[in-house]
């Protein structure tokens, strides 16, 4: 079956410092993994897709992730944070059809001034 | 954007009374998905359907039914709400000819007493 971990429910880093929120998934085939990203009170909006083509995707907003099926990973990363960054991310992995998905808890980032 | 709205977008009801959530597009999307999202569990899916008079149970379908009788509707049902139900709705939409990728709606906050 498939499932997802983000590893840290809280991330807080300073304005201009590098950002990373960690996902794991657990798949016994090549899934699509995606990452989406959920300001306050709004609805979620698709930051980046990874869908067996690089294994280095970039985003919107400056953000990217790595697929790494060695380590089962699908980090999140951004090399300098904004205030406006400050937001829940989630990780999602898809099922083997491409018509089902799998959240995981989501990561809250904090972006001090 | 994708055309995807949601009705109603704020609910407060009675425990014990039915509930009716409408999600509508206009984008000819063959998938389509209701989420419930609560605090620390990310999106966890309820019902999603795979065509017209198609659906089938997610991971937490207890207590909800869907419809769709045409294309550009989804409705999920709540036949007697419990307190349990209180939860922010997301309906979704994809084509699994792009391996995945998923369009929200604005989400329904919904409130049972």
């Amino acid at each position: 079956a498939q499932s997802v971990t983000q590893l840290d429910s809280h991330v807080s880093v300073s304005e201009g410092t590098p950002v990373l929120l960690r996902c794991n998934y657990s798949s016994s085939y090549s899934p699509s993994l995606f990452w989406y990203v959920q300001h306050p009170n709004k609805g979620l909006q698709l930051l980046l897709k990874y869908t067996s083509a690089a294994t280095l995707v970039k985003g919107i907003n400056g953000f990217e992730a790595e697929f790494k099926k060695s380590e089962t990973s699908f980090h999140l990363t951004k090399p300098s944070a904004h205030m406006s960054d400050a937001a829940e991310y989630f990780c999602v992995v898809s099922d083997r059809n491409f018509n089902k998905f799998y959240f995981g808890s989501g990561t809250k980032l904090n972006v001090k001034p | 954007d994708a055309g995807i709205t949601q009705s109603p977008r704020h609910k407060v009801t009675e425990t014990g009374t039915p509930v009716t959530l409408r999600c509508h597009q206009t984008e000819n999307h063959r998938y389509m998905y209701w989420y419930r999202q609560d605090p620390g569990h990310g999106l966890r899916l309820i019902h999603y359907s795979y065509g017209v008079k198609d659906t089938d149970k997610g991971e937490v379908s207890d207590g909800y039914s869907v419809s769709r009788s045409k294309t550009e509707d989804f409705l999920l049902t709540l036949e007697s709400a419990t307190s349990s139900q209180t939860s922010v709705y997301f309906c979704a939409i994809s084509e699994s000819t792009d391996r995945g990728e998923q369009f929200f709606g604005p989400g329904t906050r919904l409130t049972v007493l």
